[in-house]
């Protein structure tokens, strides 16, 4: 099966603009979907298809794609985002399995 | 809306089998939109895709948890379920069950989450 790898932790300004990254094979076939995780908490999808964000979901969030990499940014990050985020998509073996990525940790500063 | 809701014991034994019901309140599980699956997450550690049920009845497994999971659907209760076997402290964890979107395959609604111990 495919693997997604995403960096462990980024950090970005109150305010600033972040990307966090998704690497994989499958993600040349099949979009990403995206999960914000807070403490204690489930996840929450915050991106998923080629840019759709669930109701609720502050505009702020945006997804991209190009080649093996999926990127989810963050337009002005707030300190309410500072969680961590999970990528995933289909396996790329044409089989209906699912992956994760190992997650990246955002610190807001 | 729909809402999901972990239930199951909190502590199992060594070599015993782990056994989750995940119940949806709010809507249909036999919507054909959707499959509803089972995630873990070890402490401190990243997201475990387990496997998803159709609610037909067909499964989908991790592979490398293949032989030991079993995920089944009862529509008439509007619920599904897990039972791994074999359990080792390896397999302590939160477990979540969910709703997956077919086509993009996202995972739109979690529930809360159960923290499962694998204990003597």
């Amino acid at each position: 099966s495919s693997e997604l790898t995403q960096d462990p932790a980024v950090s970005v300004a109150l305010g600033q603009t972040v990307r966090i990254t998704c690497q994989g094979d499958s993600l040349r076939s099949y979009y990403a979907s995206w999960y914000q995780q807070k403490p204690g908490q489930a996840p929450v999808l915050v991106i998923y298809g080629k840019n759709n964000r669930p109701s609720g979901i502050p505009d702020r969030f945006s997804g991209s794609s190009s080649g093996n990499t999926a990127s989810l940014t963050i337009t002005g990050a707030q300190a309410e985002d500072e969680a961590d985020y999970y990528c995933n998509s289909r396996d790329s073996s044409g089989n209906h399995y699912v992956v994760f990525g190992g997650g990246t940790k955002l610190t807001v500063l | 809306q729909v809402q999901l809701q972990e239930s199951g014991p909190g502590l199992v034994k060594p070599s015993q089998t782990l056994s989750l019901t995940c119940t949806v309140s709010g809507g249909s599980i036999s919507s054909g939109d959707y499959y509803w699956s089972w995630i873990r997450q070890p402490p401190g550690k990243g997201l475990e895709w387990i496997g998803y049920i159709y609610y037909s009845g067909s499964t989908y497994y991790n592979p490398s948890l293949k032989s030991r999971v079993t995920i089944s659907v009862d529509t008439s209760k509007n619920q599904f379920s897990l039972k791994l076997s074999s359990v080792t402290a390896a397999d302590t964890a939160v477990y979540y069950c969910a709703r997956v979107e077919i086509v993009e395959r996202a995972f739109d609604i979690w529930g809360q989450g159960t923290m499962v111990t694998v204990s003597s």
